[in-house]
């Protein structure tokens, strides 16, 4: 089962405007991972924030984490058209003692608008 | 450096038969895991392998497999192919294992279609 979901699942704006994601996730977490996926092809790594970090910040992207209320959110400004893509939320989920496996939230579906 | 390379893009197979996807990790990477991807059940862990022994494996069924080489690069292998198996398989490397503390290097995928 999904440990995240990803709200909303799709959104479009125009180019040049703010664009934000939310994830809410299940269970404590070590860190919490955000990825890109263009058109059904791999995924990049994004942002990786710490369950002791609040914010982070790389280019134009600005993650949260608000542990108390188990969510998080990416922001990016000054959307691009080549921001258009799938962005998923992953956390880290402990199987036993020292062996971890990536959780995916379904994922939000964004388009830029040019 | 080269990225995570996977073999081949697309595959089409036939109901019953089986199938093996190759993934070669970062130079250096020495932990590989699988995923799959649908569109019903979205991303969901398959396996992680680290130093040709597999150390995790997902909830699927026993007709996933997988082995990893002594050179780092691995395989995975579905037997009897069912319709549902159809989906887009991620291969993911990293240093280390325990790369959910750190985040994955993935490769562009291989699309399975099963008719």
């Amino acid at each position: 089962s999904q440990q995240g979901e990803e709200d909303p699942q799709a959104l479009s704006i125009q180019e040049g405007e703010n664009a934000t994601m939310n994830c809410s996730y299940k269970t404590s977490i070590n860190n919490l991972q955000w990825y890109r996926q263009n058109s059904g092809r791999g995924l990049v790594h994004l942002i990786l924030i710490r369950s002791n970090e609040r914010e982070k910040h790389s280019g134009r992207l600005r993650v949260t984490l608000d542990t108390s209320k188990k969510s998080s959110s990416l922001l990016i400004t000054a959307s691009r058209a080549a921001d258009t893509a799938s962005y998923f939320c992953a956390t880290d989920a402990t199987i036993r003692q020292g062996a971890q496996k990536l959780v995916f939230g379904q994922g939000t579906r964004l388009t830029i608008n040019p | 450096k080269a990225g995570v390379t996977q073999t081949p893009r697309y595959l089409i197979k036939t109901r019953g038969q089986q199938v093996t996807l190759s993934c070669s990790p970062i130079s250096g990477h020495r932990s590989v895991s699988w995923y799959q991807q649908t569109p019903g059940q979205g991303l969901q862990f398959l396996f992680e392998y680290f130093s040709e022994t597999q150390r995790n494996k997902g909830n699927f069924p026993g007709r996933f497999s997988g082995r990893q080489f002594s050179n780092s690069r691995s395989e995975m292998n579905v037997s009897t192919l069912e319709l549902g198996d159809s989906a887009l398989y991620l291969c993911a490397s990293s240093l280390i294992p325990q790369a959910a503390t750190y985040g994955y290097t993935f490769g562009s995928g291989t699309r399975l279609t099963v008719v």
